[in-house]
C-alpha cells in the first residue's frame, strides 16, 4: 500500500543547531506539503513543491529551507532552530480528490 | 486571503447523542472544503470532502457535512457518537487535495458516558 513516512518522529536539539526532518511519499504525487501544528493555530503552511526542482514559501517559512531532488522526497531543514519552532510537524502529498499527512514528527528546541 | 473559522474550540457531548461541529470559511473562488480528524498522537485521516454537486456529503465513520454558500459554512455532524468519536476535528478550505490547504484551528471533541 501506498504511504507517507516521517523521521524521526521524535527529536529534540539545541538552539542554533541544523535539523532536518525526513518526508517520504510512495504516492507518486507531484505535489507535497509541509505544515506545523501549534496550539491555537490549527495547521499552518511552511513550503510546498508542485515538482522536483520546485519549492515555495507558505504561510511561516522564515527559518525553514526544503528542496526537492526526486519525486517521493521533501526535507524540511531548519537552519538554526529557534525554541519558537518547537512544534508538531506533519508532511503531507496531495491528489485532486484528498491530501495525505504523514504520522507527524514532534521537534523540542532546548 | 483564504481564511477558516472553526468557533468552538472545545465540546462536550454525551455517548448517544447528536454533534455538530461548526466551521465558516472565506475563499475567493469555489471552494473545495474538507474535513479531517486527528486522534491524539495521531496524524490526520478525512473524513469527507466537499468539491461540487450535492451538497450533503457522506463521509467515513456515520459522519455528514452540509455545504452552505450563502453563510459560508460547511457545518460537520453525526445523529449519535460514540466513544471513539473523541479526536480533535479540523475544518479545511483550499482548491483541491492537491493544492495547499488553509485549516481551522481546531475544536476538541470530548465524549462524556
Amino acid at each position: 500500500d501506498a504511504e507517507i513516512t516521517q523521521s524521526p518522529r521524535h527529536k529534540i536539539t539545541e538552539t542554533g543547531r541544523q535539523v532536518t526532518l525526513a518526508c517520504h511519499q510512495t504516492w507518486n504525487h507531484n505535489n507535497m506539503f509541509w505544515y506545523r501544528q501549534d496550539l491555537g493555530h490549527g495547521l499552518r503552511l511552511i513550503h510546498y513543491s508542485y515538482g522536483v526542482q520546485d519549492t515555495n514559501k507558505g504561510e511561516v517559512s522564515d527559518g525553514y529551507s526544503v528542496s526537492r531532488s526526486n519525486t517521493e522526497d521533501l526535507p524540511l531543514t531548519l537552519e538554526s532552530a529557534a525554541s519558537s519552532q518547537t512544534s508538531v510537524y506533519f508532511c503531507a502529498s496531495g491528489s485532486y480528490n484528498e491530501q495525505f499527512f504523514g504520522p507527524g514528527t514532534r521537534l523540542t528546541v532546548l | 486571503a483564504q481564511s477558516v473559522t472553526q468557533p468552538d474550540i472545545h465540546i462536550t457531548v454525551s455517548e448517544g447523542a447528536s454533534l455538530e461541529l461548526r466551521c465558516n470559511y472565506s475563499y475567493g473562488a469555489t471552494p473545495y472544503l474538507f474535513w479531517y480528524v486527528q486522534s491524539p498522537g495521531q496524524g490526520l485521516q478525512l473524513l469527507l470532502k466537499y468539491f461540487s454537486g450535492d451538497t450533503l456529503v457522506q463521509g467515513i465513520k456515520g459522519f455528514e457535512a452540509e455545504f452552505k454558500r450563502s453563510q459560508s459554512s460547511f457545518n460537520l455532524r453525526k445523529p449519535s457518537v460514540h466513544w471513539s468519536d473523541a479526536a480533535e476535528y479540523f475544518c479545511a478550505v483550499g482548491a483541491g487535495g492537491n493544492e495547499k490547504l488553509t485549516f481551522g484551528t481546531g475544536t476538541r471533541l470530548t465524549i462524556i458516558p
